[in-house]
């Protein structure tokens, strides 16, 4: 069983377009994250929920919309896809500060 | 402010040679945790090792081990004989206290190259 699942892997898509990134996870896990990682590798916190609460929200533009319907699902809705929205996108989730987080195998999203 | 640096973009060895890779941090926190993350070619995140900031014992773990010190604000990784499977980029990230959010702040991540 994967912990934490996404979908699609790969996402290619043209400029202007809307487009969703699915995660869940199944470990009984309370918050869930959504990281970007650039070109560089830069790893970066865009959203994180707890519970179904937004706590926080990393001066993204708001054509990102993090939606959580339960606290098994975090999704990713992003309007008006950029070039510059090209990216990995990672989700993950954690119990506790205690705990590092359990990472997803990433959405490699291409804009065109 | 919370920060991570990893000041090697990248390292290039031979096999079976050791390698050090550094991570200096910042935290006006007490209490915090340290972790390092494995990226391979394949692209996923792999769990390496958490430490918290009470506990200052190196850990050692097959050819990894891991030295944390307080003082210089340092958590450093070493692989020894490293092996060509270990190349991939390496994160040192924290997490603090200073809220609920349980956010994890990256370094920028250190490309290792093991050569055969």
């Amino acid at each position: 069983d994967t912990a934490v699942s996404q979908t699609p892997k790969y996402l290619v898509t043209q400029m202007g377009n809307d487009k969703s990134i699915k995660c869940e996870q199944n470990l009984g896990h309370d918050t869930m994250y959504w990281y970007k990682q650039d070109s560089k590798k830069f790893l970066k916190i865009m959203f994180s929920y707890n519970n179904k609460e937004l706590i926080i929200n990393e001066t993204v533009p708001n054509r990102f919309s993090p939606k959580s319907p339960d606290k098994a699902h975090l999704n990713l809705h992003i309007n008006s896809l950029e070039l510059g929205d090209s990216a990995v996108y990672f989700c993950a989730s954690s119990q506790s500060q205690n705990y590092g987080y359990t990472f997803g195998s990433g959405t490699r999203l291409t804009v065109v | 402010a919370q920060k991570v640096t990893q000041a090697q973009t990248e390292i290039s060895v031979v096999e079976k040679e050791d390698v050090t890779l550094d991570c200096v941090y910042e935290t006006r926190d007490t209490t915090y945790y340290l972790f390092w993350y494995k990226q391979p070619p394949s692209g996923e995140l792999v769990f390496l090792i958490r430490r918290n900031s009470f506990d200052e014992q190196n850990e050692i773990s097959g050819r990894y081990s891991w030295n944390f010190q307080k003082s210089t604000s340092s958590f450093n990784f070493t692989i020894t004989a490293s092996q060509v499977v270990d190349s991939a980029v390496y994160f040192c990230a924290l997490r603090g206290s200073w809220d609920s959010s349980y956010k994890l702040i990256f370094g920028s991540g250190t490309r290792l190259l093991v050569r055969p």
